[in-house]
């Protein structure tokens, strides 16, 4: 079965600092892309960040980067010199084979000044 | 470019009721998709559309919820007879499917249902 995992369901983080959010997935597609998006209290999702199964390199947008390591089947997410607009619900999501997103139950990042 | 948009992005409703809320996608995005967020969860799918048709739908989508997009723009998602399970943030989100290029979902800001 295919399944997205986020094992922190919160993080304090001081302002300035980087902060790495996990992210697992499993999945038997041969072809695979996993996504980070990020939730303000307001609600809309903010697509921040994309990796492609077959991508060579780690993505970068920014001050984000996805640390992909395929063998271990992880996509962390990392903010570089992190801001208080920062502060939101972050979730990985992995697109299967029928276009369905699958979603993470997410990580709330909160960044104290 | 104005993203997607959706209405209400609020609705109070009493059980038993209907209501029906709109999705407007961005525009020449060929593909809309609709999710139900419940509160510390993720999104879960609820069904698509690849311009006007609608291609798959989660076995969440019961027969009192119904979703349309009549002439492959705007989409409406309508639920019958609702139940308090049914209080979830609603999300909807379009993409531009191009063959051999990544598809990016892109998010509205969600429609919020509360049944009492």
């Amino acid at each position: 079965a295919q399944k997205i995992t986020q094992t922190q369901p919160g993080m304090f983080v001081q302002e300035k600092e980087a902060v790495t959010l996990d992210c697992t997935y499993d999945t038997s597609d041969p072809s695979y892309g996993l996504f980070w998006y990020k939730q303000p209290s307001s609600g809309e999702m903010i697509f921040l960040i994309y990796q492609g199964s077959y991508d060579q390199q780690n993505a970068t947008e920014g001050r984000y980067s996805l640390n992909f390591q395929k063998a271990r089947k992880s996509a962390n997410l990392v903010i570089s010199a992190s801001q208080l607009g920062d502060s939101a619900m972050y979730f990985c999501a992995m697109e299967n084979s029928n276009y369905q997103l699958i979603w993470g139950a997410g990580t709330k990042l909160i960044i104290k000044p | 470019d104005t993203g997607v948009s959706q209405d209400p992005r609020h609705k109070i409703t009493k059980r038993g009721q209907n209501v029906t809320f709109r999705c407007d996608p961005i525009s020449e995005h060929n593909r809309l998709y609709w999710y139900r967020q419940t509160l510390g969860q993720g999104p879960e799918f609820l069904t698509y559309f690849q311009n006007e048709a609608q291609l798959e739908k989660s076995r969440l989508l019961s027969d009192r919820f119904s979703a349309e997009r009549p002439k492959g723009s705007f989409s409406t998602l309508e639920i019958q007879r609702t139940e308090q399970g049914d209080s979830a943030m609603y999300l909807c989100a379009s993409s531009l499917v191009l063959a051999g290029e990544q598809e990016t979902q892109y998010f509205g800001p969600g429609t919020r249902l509360l049944v009492l």
